[in-house]
């Protein structure tokens, strides 16, 4: 049983459209992260939830933004995309940060064109 | 602050030969562990974990990882390699407290060999 779903698995934006990513969860758990991750390349945390708690990076783009409206969502909106954010986004959920398994969605693969 | 070193981005062995796979970790406070093992346009799943006791941790498929305080090293081996192991593997280090956010290591491919 799907416990971390992301949708849609493959996204096809123009630069500059903006673009929603989303995420859903089965696990009531109190965290979801963002990651970005490019070809051969660690994840990159963007964001996370704790709970309504917002935690942004600070090395996160503005142009990253993200919005959790309850327990079991969380979207990503990327407001004008560039060729540069072409990538894999993968969410991730855990019970809590203290050294919690994180369960991570099969990703969404966003192509810019 | 912390830091997660894979050694060899890329590790090729025979099919029914030893698995070995590097990560070393620097961290300021105790820290927790991890191994993810991620195919293809798949999502990371949790291959196994440390965060307290027993220093050696049996995972899934038949891996297991040795904590090592002294040479702050997390290595990640399984005795008989299978050509489904193929796949991207990551270590995570993620300090001990409730604040913690883990840090990924950049990846090592490992290549199964028939």
């Amino acid at each position: 049983d799907a416990m971390v779903i992301q949708n849609p698995r493959y996204q096809v934006t123009q630069f500059g459209k903006p673009v929603t990513l989303s995420c859903s969860q089965t696990l009531n758990h109190n965290v979801m992260y963002w990651y970005q991750q490019k070809s051969s390349q660690a994840p990159k945390l963007l964001f996370h939830y704790y709970d309504k708690d917002f935690n942004n990076e600070a090395d996160t783009p503005d142009n990253f933004q993200s919005r959790r409206p309850n327990t079991s969502f969380c979207f990503l909106d990327i407001r004008s995309p560039g060729l540069g954010d072409a990538a894999m986004y993968l969410c991730a959920t855990s019970r809590d940060r203290a050294g919690d398994t994180q369960y991570f969605g099969p990703g969404t693969r966003l192509t810019v064109l | 602050a912390q830091s997660v070193t894979q050694l060899g981005s890329h590790v090729s062995v025979s099919e029914g030969a030893l698995v070995l796979l590097r990560c070393n970790y620097s961290s300021s406070v105790p820290p927790y562990l991890f191994w993810y093992v991620q195919y293809p346009n798949q999502g990371l799943q949790l291959l196994l974990k440390y965060t307290t006791g027993a220093t050696l941790v049996k995972g899934i498929n038949g891996f297991e990882a040795e904590f090592k305080k002294s040479e702050t090293s997390f290595h990640l081996t399984k005795p008989s390699a299978h050509m489904s192991d193929a796949a991207e593997y990551f270590c995570a280090v993620t300090p001990g407290t409730n604040a913690g956010k883990s840090t990924f290591g950049d990846g090592t491919t490992l290549t199964v060999k028939p």
